[in-house]
């Protein structure tokens, strides 16, 4: 089956800081990216779209000077969280979408991210 | 704006039960994917529905789409420990590029 991976797997970074997170696809060309956060117990909450060589389209509330996002390659996707606050923390996965015969999306095996 | 809500939220059960998680939605959806999550890893494609009425099993899990469209259901019998984890409903529309509503998780613990 198709393979999305993602990395870290987990990040531990000082207020203030900035952290990227990186989303691959592996075994196919992902013409679509998702990007989700999750809090503890709760489900998956779409935070932006985005398609390879055009920029993303962020859903509502969702900072996109503060989530940057990058989908420069059929194959990568990065996630940037600009001054991260204890806010901030939370497990974020990104989802990742082929071409015509790759219809659903697969995620990868998500980051979390705790700010101190 | 598409909407699942997903019930119950949370089930804690016995080993050998039996259970049913349902998922509704006002809107119809083009097909219905279920996925499993564990803690700290990401969701894991169970099964995709995609016809009014169909009827899938994935040995002792039972997915149903309803006949309209708008809802679906997971049964598991004889549950088990190992089915321990976050049970998400997502639908699709094919219309909106199968981009996935999510339903809001039934977290179940099966207890030995």
């Amino acid at each position: 089956g198709a393979v999305v991976s993602q990395h870290p797997s987990w990040v531990i970074c000082k207020s203030g800081t900035s952290v990227k997170i990186e989303c691959r696809s592996l075994d196919f060309q992902a013409t679509t990216m998702f990007w989700y956060r999750q809090f503890p117990k709760q489900s998956l909450m779409l935070m932006a779209t985005s398609n390879e060589g055009s920029k993303a389209t962020y859903e509502q509330g969702v900072e996109k000077d503060k989530f940057l996002i990058n989908h420069a390659s059929l194959t990568l996707s990065t996630l940037t969280v600009t001054s991260a606050h204890p806010e901030d923390s939370s497990f974020y996965i990104c989802s990742a979408r082929g071409r015509q015969g790759r219809v659903f999306p697969f995620f990868g095996q998500g980051t979390r991210l705790t700010v101190v | 704006t598409q909407l699942l809500e997903q019930s119950p939220q949370f089930l804690s059960i016995q080993e050998g039960e039996n259970l049913t998680v349902y998922c509704n939605s006002s809107s119809v959806f083009s097909s219905l994917q279920w996925y499993r999550q564990e803690p700290g890893e990401g969701p894991v494609l169970l099964v995709t529905v995609v016809t009014g009425g169909e009827v899938k099993k994935l040995k002792r899990l039972t997915f149903q789409f309803g006949d309209a469209r708008k809802d679906s259901s997971l049964h598991i019998t004889a549950a088990q420990p190992g089915d321990t984890g976050l049970y998400l409903c997502a639908g699709a529309n094919h219309n909106a590029g199968n981009m996935l509503t999510f339903g809001g998780g039934t977290r179940l613990m099966v207890k030995p």
